[in-house]
Formats: structure tokens, C-alpha cells, sequence
């Protein structure tokens, strides 16, 4: 239980062009999504959380325009990176807290590779 | 600023050898993660610590949490080339609106035959 999916898996698109990354929970509905970035040999930073419905709120220092995030259902979340220049190119992961069981426990996605060229 | 930091950041270790890996936060929190990470990966949780004085074990590994000192501990027993990973912890913090879940640098795990 607990699964949560994203798509796609890998991305290669042209700089100034965007690109939308999919995040669904499977098997729960999900109270609210994360998403985070995380370059190569670093930690994971939150970018933004975000709840069914509502706006979502963002990190310190992220751009909140640019990176577009939108929760319409209790199992869907969207990132949409506008523009992208080859400093986005990284690795973007989702999770998902349930509406039952542990609330505090967050469910991690595969991740999304983004390479902007 | 909220701050937590893992010790060592890399850790290079024989097979059959034991080892703790540190993790230190600076603010309060009663609920602590931690995760493993393989190369091009995503997160595969571990543990889930909830209170002060939890302890969890599974295999190889045991994991800690002291809420009072702010610390918690991976401590890897007798260890194996499969437990190469990179190891997270992360805090839980509420943050004004919704709790989220803070990462340590991460402890670059290696080990040897």
C-alpha cells in the first residue's frame, strides 16, 4: 500500500521550453503533496507543499512563477517548470501524506530526471 | 535557521564492521525519518521514529532518537556491500501551516568486501 507513482520518469526538453510532471498516489487519497529537487551528490529540498484545492506554499527562494504547481484531486499533483534554462535540469521527487493512517509519514515517488538542454 | 546535519558525510567501511551514523537537529521535534538512497533513486523509507527514547530495528540496522539532545543514530551491525547507500534522516517541522520534513546532508555509505 501506499504507492505512489510519477510521470515521467525522464524528461529531455529544450531550454525555454516547459515541461509538467505528473504525481499520483495510487492506493490513497492524499491530504497534501510535496514536492522536492534534488541535485546530483546533494540533499533533498522542498520546493513547495501542497493541499487539495488550495495555493500551493512555497520554499524560501523558490520561484513561484516559474515553478507552477497545481493539486486538483485528492491523488493528482502537477509541477510545471516554465521556461527552463539547463540549471533546472535535476532530479524532482513528489510525496504524498494519506488522510488515514500515520499523517505525519510522507510516501516518496520514483522521481523525474530533468535534463534541460 | 533549521538546520540538520549528518556526521560523517562519507563513510567507507569494511564487510563485518559496525558503525553509527549521527544526526543532529536544531529545533524541536518529536518525529524523525530515516531513508535509504541507491544511485538514480528514489527514497525507500526505513524508519519512523514518533517519540523520545524510540528505538527500531530491522537487519542490519537500528536506528535512535533522542528528542532531548536533538540526535538521533543509524547504527549498522556487521556490515554488508548490499547496505551500500546513501542514508538520509529528516526532522519533521511544522512550519506555521502544514508540517514538512526537513533532510540532513546525507551519509555517503561504502563498503568493502
Amino acid at each position: 500500500g501506499a504507492v505512489v507513482s510519477q510521470h515521467p520518469s525522464w524528461v529531455i526538453c529544450k531550454s525555454g521550453t516547459s515541461v509538467k510532471i505528473e504525481c499520483r498516489s495510487l492506493d490513497f487519497q492524499a491530504t497534501t503533496m510535496f514536492w522536492y529537487r534534488q541535485f546530483p551528490k546533494q540533499s533533498l529540498m522542498l520546493m513547495a507543499t501542497s493541499n487539495e484545492g488550495s495555493k500551493a506554499t512555497y520554499e524560501q527562494g523558490v520561484e513561484k512563477d516559474k515553478f507552477l504547481i497545481n493539486h486538483a484531486s485528492l491523488t493528482l499533483s502537477t509541477l510545471t517548470v516554465t521556461s527552463a534554462h539547463p540549471e533546472d535540469s535535476s532530479f524532482y521527487i513528489c510525496s504524498a501524506s494519506s488522510t488515514s493512517g500515520n499523517p505525519y509519514e510522507q510516501y516518496f515517488g520514483p522521481g523525474t530526471r530533468l535534463t534541460v538542454t | 535557521e533549521l538546520k540538520v546535519e549528518q556526521n560523517p558525510l562519507f563513510l567507507s567501511m569494511q564487510e563485518g564492521k559496525n558503525y553509527t551514523i549521527y544526526c543532529n537537529y536544531s529545533t524541536t521535534s518529536d518525529r524523525l525519518y530515516w531513508y535509504r538512497q541507491d544511485p538514480g533513486k528514489s527514497l525507500e523509507s526505513l524508519f519512523v521514529l514518533l517519540s523520545n527514547g524510540a528505538v527500531k530495528q530491522e537487519g542490519r540496522l537500528m536506528a535512535s532518537l533522542d528528542t532531548k539532545a536533538r540526535l538521533s543514530t543509524l547504527h549498522i551491525t556487521a556490515a554488508v556491500h548490499d547496505l551500500s547507500a546513501t542514508y538520509f534522516c529528516a526532522v519533521d517541522f511544522y512550519g506555521g501551516a502544514t508540517n514538512k520534513l526537513i533532510f540532513g546532508t546525507g551519509t555517503l555509505l561504502a563498503v568493502q568486501p
